[in-house]
């Protein structure tokens, strides 16, 4: 079974923290994604990733940056956070092409106060 | 920005009733469409990927069709429990683009 875990569940923080949300799974997958779920508006791609160290805007990328440095760890920095950042934030990861199947992680519930 | 629509948002039905939902997506560029379902307090999972036109999928009393000439996809569910309550999502990829495009979900609320 392919497992992707996420490090929080929940999570608070105050404006202008730096957060990192880490993402790992364990099915050696070449791509690995950050989505944000906001009610209404379906998952929304901020990155992705194909490869070790590569990585690819999606479609809302503004205020954040992410890190790949090993195949299994995909990480979503916050560099300075803020209100409308809060968030489900969800990790997934796939095989390697359009027809492989994501595999999604628990999800991390962020509220920036 | 590509723009994939589900309908209805939500939908309610009682145990027994069978139900279908629609995928609105553009039909040019077509590559593939992925149906996920996620329940509550969990991770969403996998239920199909289709990628021919005319494509039937099938999983116990779940089924999606697909038609990428106009651009739609059907999901139903035959004689709902309450356990399919869940939000249903489903993903356009296009070949032009490298990324899963997500529709907003349609929430189904099946009461006993």
């Amino acid at each position: 079974d392919v497992k992707v875990t996420q490090s929080s569940r929940y999570l608070v923080k105050r404006t202008g923290e730096k957060v990192f949300l880490e993402c790992v799974q364990d099915m050696d997958h070449e791509n690995m994604f950050w989505y944000r779920q906001d009610p209404g508006l379906g998952l929304r791609l901020i990155y992705f990733s194909y490869d070790v160290k590569m990585k690819e805007k999606g479609d809302i990328p503004e205020g954040y940056s992410v890190s790949r440095e090993k195949k299994e760890r995909f990480s979503l920095i916050l560099e300075s956070a803020s209100t409308n950042q809060t968030s489900m934030y969800l990790c997934a990861s796939s095989l390697r092409g359009e027809t492989d199947t994501q595999y999604f992680g628990p999800g991390t519930r962020l509220t920036v106060l | 920005i590509l723009n994939v629509e589900q309908s209805p948002q939500s939908l309610h039905v009682q145990e027994g009733d069978s139900t279908n939902f629609t995928c609105s997506f553009p039909s040019s560029n077509f590559y593939a469409l992925h149906w996920y379902r996620w329940e509550t307090a969990k991770s969403p999972e996998a239920l199909f990927v289709m990628t021919l036109n005319g494509d039937e999928k099938k999983k116990g009393r779940i089924s999606a069709t697909l038609n990428t000439k106009e651009g739609y996809s059907y999901l139903y569910i035959k004689g709902s429990q309450p356990e399919d309550s869940a939000t249903y999502l489903c993903a356009f990829y296009n070949n032009a683009g490298n990324m899963l495009t997500f529709g907003g979900g349609t929430r189904l609320m099946v009461k006993p």
